[in-house]
């Protein structure tokens, strides 16, 4: 089946630029979406579609994918964005939902 | 604006079924581009799909967990449901409800429920 692989966590002082990335064979022939979840609350879509942001996320938040990586990209990092961060695909041979572990990204 | 809402008990004992339903408010479930979605995320770890229906009733299910769930739309599709039968400790999680936009290549989530909390216990 196939894997997403996310780093467990990653830091970045406020107003800096925050890069999460997600790992997985080929993710680029793929279309890539991107979650956050803040703690106790439930999972947020922040881009779909490798680059799209739904309506009310802020534009700081963007989104690339080529080769074996996707990447998240929150610019002018805020305390509010302190959360987890979840990729997912759909992959299509075995038609299945699949998640990357999650990125806990720190705002020191 | 759509929204869901999760239901059922919060405590279930061991060996037995474990019954969820989704509400859907604002918006309609027989649209052939939405698929209706359980996801589960255990005590301090990640996100675990369980499966998927469509209006027609068509299920798919992810392969860990297919022998032991059912999902079921009702009659008036306003509200889909989630069985989980022989639950262990290892059931207790967040259930989510979440609506799949389908395309060829893409499928993503939105919007979500708020969650619910379901314990495993004696």
């Amino acid at each position: 089946s196939y894997v997403l692989t996310q780093p467990p966590s990653e830091s970045v002082a406020p107003g800096q630029t925050a890069r999460i990335t997600c790992w997985g064979n080929y993710i680029g022939a793929k279309s890539v979406h991107w979650y956050q979840q803040r703690p106790g609350q439930a999972p947020v879509l922040v881009v779909y579609d490798d680059t799209d942001r739904p309506s009310g996320i802020p534009e700081r938040f963007s989104g690339s994918n080529s080769g074996n990586k996707a990447t998240l990209t929150i610019s002018r990092v805020e305390a509010g964005d302190e959360a987890d961060y979840y990729c997912q695909v759909w992959d299509s041979s075995s038609d299945q939902v699949v998640f990357g572990g999650g990125t806990k990204l720190t705002v020191l | 604006q759509l929204q869901l809402q999760e239901s059922g008990p919060g405590l279930v004992k061991p060996s037995e079924t474990l019954s969820l339903t989704c509400s859907v408010s604002g918006g309609s479930m027989s649209s052939t581009l939405y698929y209706w979605d359980w996801i589960r995320q255990p005590p301090g770890k990640g996100l675990e799909w369980i499966g998927s229906l469509y209006y027609d009733g068509t299920t798919y299910y992810n392969p860990s967990l297919k022998s032991r769930v059912t999902m079921f739309v009702d009659t008036s599709k306003i509200q889909f449901s989630l069985e989980v039968s022989s639950v262990t400790a290892a059931d207790t999680a967040v259930y989510y409800c979440a609506r799949r936009v389908s395309g060829d290549t893409w499928n993503w989530f939105d919007p979500w429920g708020q969650g619910v909390v379901v314990t495993v216990a004696s």
